[in-house]
């Protein structure tokens, strides 16, 4: 089955530094890869997907980006503040016959420091 | 809309006890999934409904059971609780018949067993 790997388990950044947070997955089935953020005591929220046939997707201060050939995928956040410090889970998903088999990274605790 | 709802918030329960998780959303998702949270070893999958009527086991399904009511609720029952089950419990759903969607997740169930 399909092994996702996620590093690093934490990462504490200055504020107003960029993070970046890396994932390898190993099935080339894969094909749809979202990130969750997890504030403390709360639910995971999804803040940002790519499919496959896009290997950069941008949103204000955050960016994934994905090399099929390498299977990774990375997180980046630019000009970090103190409201993104949180966990941050990878996950890769396969869709087959009308359901999607979706499997996490362990997690990235990020802490900015102000 | 209220999304992805989950009762109770709170429980803890004596060792040998039964109790139910409840999961509802009111998005038409036709997947919806059972999660439990344990620190440091990210999201494992008890057990998915890819689809009203269908139910599968995930990664960590012994000592629970599933049942799909209808489309919108999913419940998880613990029949004789165990000290090992004490974790955080997500629900969660999603659209998988039309592709691969980012998960909604319920705000969780924090369990403990004594």
């Amino acid at each position: 089955g399909e092994n996702v790997e996620q590093h690093p388990s934490t990462l504490s950044v200055q504020e107003g530094d960029s993070a970046v947070i890396k994932c390898t997955y190993s099935d080339s089935a894969s094909n749809y890869f979202p990130w969750y953020k997890q504030e403390l005591g709360k639910r995971p929220q999804l803040i940002i997907d790519i499919r496959s046939n896009v290997g950069e997707k941008k949103d204000q201060r955050i960016a994934v980006t994905l090399n099929k050939t390498a299977k990774h995928f990375s997180l980046h956040i630019t000009e970090t503040q103190p409201e993104d410090s949180a966990v941050y889970f990878c996950a890769a998903s396969i869709h087959s016959g009308g359901y999607q088999k979706v499997t996490f990274g362990t997690g990235t605790k990020l802490q900015v420091i102000p | 809309n209220a999304g992805v709802t989950q009762t109770p918030k709170f429980q803890v329960l004596k060792t040998g006890q039964s109790m139910t998780l409840q999961c509802a959303q009111d998005m038409n998702h036709n997947s919806m999934y059972w999660y439990r949270q344990d620190p440091g070893m990210g999201l494992r999958l008890i057990y998915y409904s890819a689809s009203e009527g269908t139910t599968d086991k995930g990664e960590v399904p012994n000592g629970y059971n599933v049942s799909r009511l209808n489309k919108r609720e999913f419940s998880l029952r613990l029949e004789s609780a165990a000290p090992s089950q004490t974790s955080v419990y997500f629900c969660a759903s999603t659209q998988s018949d039309l592709g691969n969607y980012g998960y909604t997740f319920g705000s969780g169930t924090r369990l403990t067993v004594v």
